[in-house]
Formats: structure tokens, C-alpha cells, sequence
């Protein structure tokens, strides 16, 4: 069955620190896309990266990188010199099928100042 | 801002009641799709909907329908309601492509109560 683990419910670092967001996933589809959203204390999801299972290519934006790798079915999340405004709840996802997306639980972040 | 918009943001509501959330997606997108969060679920799919037809179906509940117009607004109506329904219900919509595969962008959301 499709499933998405992000194992950290919570994590806490102090802000500059460098901190990475874990995402496991089980899927039987052999064409797939991976998505991390955030959504910060006001609430909306924010969208922050879509990934296809073809393409394992590290990506880099900014501060953000992601690393994905289909070996270990991860595709993991980190942010260099965390800053305060990076406190949200951070969501991992996978695509099932054509139709549907399943989300993981999430990871709350804080960066302490 | 993502483009997309939700009305209200807010409801509060009694047990049995009914309540229809609003979504406008952004401008040029077809589809639209519906999710519930709440603590216990935590983000659950719901419905998708691609330029007025039903695309796909998730954990919807048959107390709970929705349909997009032609304008491609679309509406989630909630009927006798229960407890366990308060959470916030959000909107997202995507590029013309139709799939689970385009980018979803999310509405700001609806936090429904129900008391």
C-alpha cells in the first residue's frame, strides 16, 4: 500500500543550525512524484518542491535542498542556517495512481532564536 | 498568495447542521481539490474535480458532496454535521494538465467548528 513516513514528529534547533527532514515512502507505482509543503503557524500549505521518480537528481533552492533517492525510498528535506521564519509544520507527499496524493503526518520545526 | 481563494475562513456550527464551503481556483486552472485535516486524519484527500466533471474520489464521507460550476468555482457542502467533523478544510487547484502529478496550490482554508 502507498505510505508516506516522516518518522520526526518534532524537531527543535537553534536558529543557523543546519537541520534535515526525513521522508520515507512505499508506493507499487513505477511512475510516481514525491511534493514537500510547509505550512506555517497561519496556516496555508505552502508548496515547495515537486520531484518525479525518474529524475534523482539533487535539488537546491536557496537554503533548501532535497535529496532524493530511490534506493532507500527517501526523499529528504534539509534547510541550511535555519532562520525563525523556517518554524512550520513541514508535509511530505506521494501521488497514488493518477488521482489521489497522500500525505505524510508532517514534522513540526521550531528554530529557536 | 497562492491564487486561490476560500470562503469563509471561518464557521462555527451546530451538530445536525449543514454548511457549503466556497472555493475560487486561480486563474486559468481546471482542477480542483478538496482536503479535510484534523489532528486525529491528519491531511486526508477528498475529491478532485477537473473542469466541472468528478476526477476522483478519496475519503469523502457521503454525508459530504461537492461539484464545481462552470465558472470553475467549486463547492463543498457538509451535511449533518458531527463532532468529529470540525478541522480545516482546504481547496487547492492545479494547472490545466488534470493529474495528481501537477502541482497543487492550497487556499488559505476553512477552520469549521462544530459544536
Amino acid at each position: 500500500a502507498q505510505k508516506v513516513t516522516q518518522a520526526q514528529t518534532e524537531i527543535s534547533v537553534v536558529e543557523k543550525e543546519d537541520v534535515t527532514l526525513d521522508c520515507v515512502y512505499e508506493t507499487r507505482d513505477t511512475t510516481y512524484y514525491l511534493f514537500w509543503y510547509k505550512q506555517p503557524p497561519s496556516g496555508e500549505l505552502v508548496f515547495l518542491i515537486r520531484r518525479n521518480s525518474f529524475d534523482e537528481q539533487n535539488e537546491i533552492s536557496g537554503r533548501y535542498s532535497w535529496n532524493f533517492q530511490k534506493s532507500t525510498s527517501s526523499f529528504n528535506f534539509t534547510i541550511t542556517a535555519s532562520q525563525v521564519v523556517d518554524s512550520a509544520v513541514y508535509f511530505c507527499a506521494l501521488t497514488q495512481g493518477w488521482d489521489k496524493i497522500i500525505f505524510g503526518k508532517g514534522t513540526r520545526l521550531h528554530i529557536l532564536p | 498568495d497562492s491564487g486561490v481563494t476560500q470562503t469563509p475562513k471561518h464557521l462555527i456550527t451546530a451538530t445536525g447542521q449543514r454548511v457549503t464551503l466556497r472555493c475560487s481556483p486561480r486563474s486559468g486552472d481546471l482542477s480542483v481539490y478538496w482536503y479535510q485535516q484534523s489532528l486525529d486524519q491528519g491531511l486526508q484527500f477528498l475529491i478532485q474535480y477537473y473542469n466541472g466533471e468528478e476526477r476522483a474520489k478519496g475519503n469523502i464521507l457521503e454525508r459530504f458532496s461537492a461539484q464545481q460550476f462552470p465558472d470553475l468555482h467549486s463547492e463543498l457542502n457538509l451535511s449533518s454535521l458531527e463532532l468529529g467533523d470540525s478541522a480545516l478544510y482546504f481547496c487547492a487547484s492545479s494547472a490545466p494538465g488534470g493529474g495528481n502529478t501537477d502541482t497543487q496550490y492550497f487556499g488559505p482554508g476553512t477552520r469549521l467548528t462544530v459544536l
